[in-house]
């Protein structure tokens, strides 16, 4: 299996514009997570999904950001507007009951200036 | 709701010594697991070693090896024979066995440099 799949790996966008970052799951997996990282904050829970259904999104830090996955093969993470305080890398991780530890990509890295 | 706690923000260690880790974590829960994740400068979150509660013998995987104290709530990752590979950001994580499978809370990592 090639693993949860994250695209971009890098995006650089300025304030205001739309950004849609996207990602993969492990096929088979039911659970889907999206989590950010900042040096400030660590490493912050923001939405997750449970057979495509999200369950929490009490993370989410503004209405600025919404999340879907339209099917079990792929989500998104939208933030419109952007803002420079939403420079972070966003992880996107993946996981099935019977393996319980959650998989993770690599991360997006998101600049915004 | 549960807190994890990484005491030690940066810590080094020479290569081919031996290294631990610190973690605590509170909780009110009686069934949950523990892991430790590693994210080398690659930024891939790495699962290194899981715990499950109920178990009483400490998880071992190669060179990793834990100390979990459940009645001190304390979870440190021990490595042995530490590798240039080794350096990394490192993660000490709570699930409970009640949520939603991989839903963990994370501590705020310990970045650990292995000197040659």
């Amino acid at each position: 299996d090639a693993g949860v799949i994250q695209s971009p790996r890098h995006e650089v966008t300025e304030m205001g514009q739309e950004v849609t970052l996207r990602c993969k799951p492990i096929s088979g997996h039911n659970s889907l997570f999206w989590y950010r990282q900042t040096m400030m904050r660590g490493l912050e829970l923001l939405i997750y999904f449970n057979n495509n259904v999200p369950i929490d999104d009490s993370g989410m830090p503004e209405d600025r950001f919404s999340a879907k996955m339209p099917n079990a093969s792929f989500s998104t993470l939208k933030i419109q507007p952007s803002e420079p305080r939403d420079s972070a890398v966003y992880f996107c991780a993946s996981s099935l009951r019977t393996v319980i530890e959650a998989f993770f990509g690599q991360g997006t890295r998101l600049t915004v200036v | 709701a549960q807190t994890v706690t990484q005491s030690q923000p940066e810590m080094s260690v020479q290569e081919a010594e031996t290294v631990t880790l610190s973690c605590t974590y509170d909780t009110s829960e009686n069934n949950y697991y523990l892991f430790w994740y590693k994210q080398p400068p690659s930024r891939q979150m790495i699962l290194v070693i899981r715990q499950e509660a109920y178990k009483q013998q400490n998880a071992t995987e190669n060179r990793f090896s834990v100390n979990f104290q459940k009645a001190a709530k304390s979870f440190s990752l021990k490595i042995s024979d530490s590798q240039l590979g080794d350096t990394a950001m490192y993660f000490c994580a709570f699930m409970a066995s009640s949520t939603n499978a991989g839903k963990s809370t994370f501590g705020d990592g310990t970045t650990l440099t292995v000197k040659p």
